[in-house]
This record gives C-alpha cells, structure tokens and sequence, in this order.
C-alpha cells in the first residue's frame, strides 16, 4: 500500500507570493493533518481534516489556509508569504472510524520543503 | 497540554540496548503515552504506544511506570538506522485533539 504522498519536495517562493502544497493519504485514510516544522519551534501543528470538514485549527495567522476532497486529498495554501514561512510542511494521516477519532497512529509523508526568499 | 520532559540527546553504541527515558508527571488518567521517531529527511514515524502495562512489537518495547509518571522507550539492539529524533507524546482518549510533538531526543549510535 502507498504512503503518503506529498508534492512537491522542494519549493522555492519569494515573499509576498503564495504557495499550495497538495497531500494524498494513505488509501481509505480519512483523517489528514498538517504540520509545520522549523529548527527553531520544532513541529507546531497546523490543522485538521476529516470528511472534508476542519476538525481543528493550530495557532497559526489566517494566512494558512487548508482543504479537504471527497477523495480524502488535501491541499493547504499559505498566502502573502514572510521569510518566517520556510519549513518543513507535514501531511499526516489516519484511518479513524468516526470523528472524534480517538488514539490514532499517524502515517506521516516526508514533506514539503519550502523556502521563502 | 499535558506536557513530556525528554533528555536533548542520548548516545549508545552499535547492538547495545538504548533506554529513552520520558516524565510525564501531569498525565491523566486518559493518556495515552506515544512514541514516533524522526529519521533525517523523513516525517516522524510511528514507534509504539501504551496506557498502563508494557507493549512490545517488532521495533521497540514501551516500559510504563506504575504510576505512569515516566516512560522508557526500548530499542533491544540499536543499528545505525536507529539514529532518530525520538518524540514521546500524550495523547488524550478523548479524540478532537492533536498530537503535540516537544523537542525530542536526538539518539546517535555509534558504529
């Protein structure tokens, strides 16, 4: 069975574009999650899906943005990039039966290296 | 958020057994104690998880406190693809809440 699968694995966006990173779930995963990682703050976590609904949000700006498909896919946007924006992006996802999911492993890709220059 | 207290980073030698030590001394009565490790250039993997009594599975074994105030994650024989970020996490039973990653602990092995 394929992991999870994140696209691209580099990118490289000036400050003041914006970026859409795309995830894809291991099959019949319904949850996904996403991750920021910085050498600095370590992973924060940025939000959550499942059945296409926002389940929950971190404490990031307005500027992060995600959605999810019918398909389980996810895509997350960030807008007006800052310099402060390069990291690791992480796409997780689980297999829970219903929401809430309770004490679900995480299937995590190898993510999304962004960098803003 | 229920908080974990690793060592930054912990060395061990080829095959010899590593115990990666975790406190949690604010765990509830519904935590439940998670492992993941992170190998470089990878998203965090996960190692093994647990409640109150000792799990085992084909990569590490988790040795929980009687009290469940601290952990200890176990690589039987580390190799020198065990080199990793070791994340121990809490996780609530009670659903609708992420998984939230400390700093970790960097395990070296040295061949």
């Amino acid at each position: 069975k394929a992991g999870v699968t994140q696209t691209p694995r580099y990118l490289i966006k000036t400050r003041g574009q914006q970026v859409t990173l795309s995830c894809s779930p291991i099959s019949g995963h319904r949850s996904v999650s996403w991750y920021q990682q910085t050498p600095g703050q370590g992973l924060q976590f940025l939000f959550e899906y499942f059945s296409e609904t926002q389940r929950n949000k971190g404490n990031f700006p307005g500027r992060f943005s995600g959605r999810q498909f019918s398909n389980s896919r996810s895509e997350m946007n960030v807008s007006t990039l800052e310099l402060g924006d390069s990291a690791l992006y992480l796409c997780a996802s689980s297999l829970p039966d219903a929401w809430p999911a309770t004490n679900e492993k995480l299937f995590f890709g190898s993510g999304t290296q962004l960098s803003v220059l | 958020d229920a908080k974990t207290t690793q060592p930054n980073s912990m060395e061990s030698n080829e095959e010899e057994p590593v115990h990666l030590p975790c406190n949690h001394s604010t765990i509830s009565g519904t935590d439940y104690i998670h492992w993941y490790r992170q190998l470089p250039s990878q998203g965090p993997e996960y190692v093994i998880h647990g409640l109150t009594s000792n799990v085992n599975n084909r990569m590490a074994s988790l040795a929980i406190a009687e009290d469940r105030k601290s952990s200890t994650l176990i690589l039987h024989r580390a190799t020198l693809r065990d080199a990793a970020v070791y994340y121990c996490i809490l996780n609530k039973d009670s659903g609708n809440t992420p998984l939230v990653f400390g700093k970790g602990t960097r395990l070296s092995v040295i061949a």
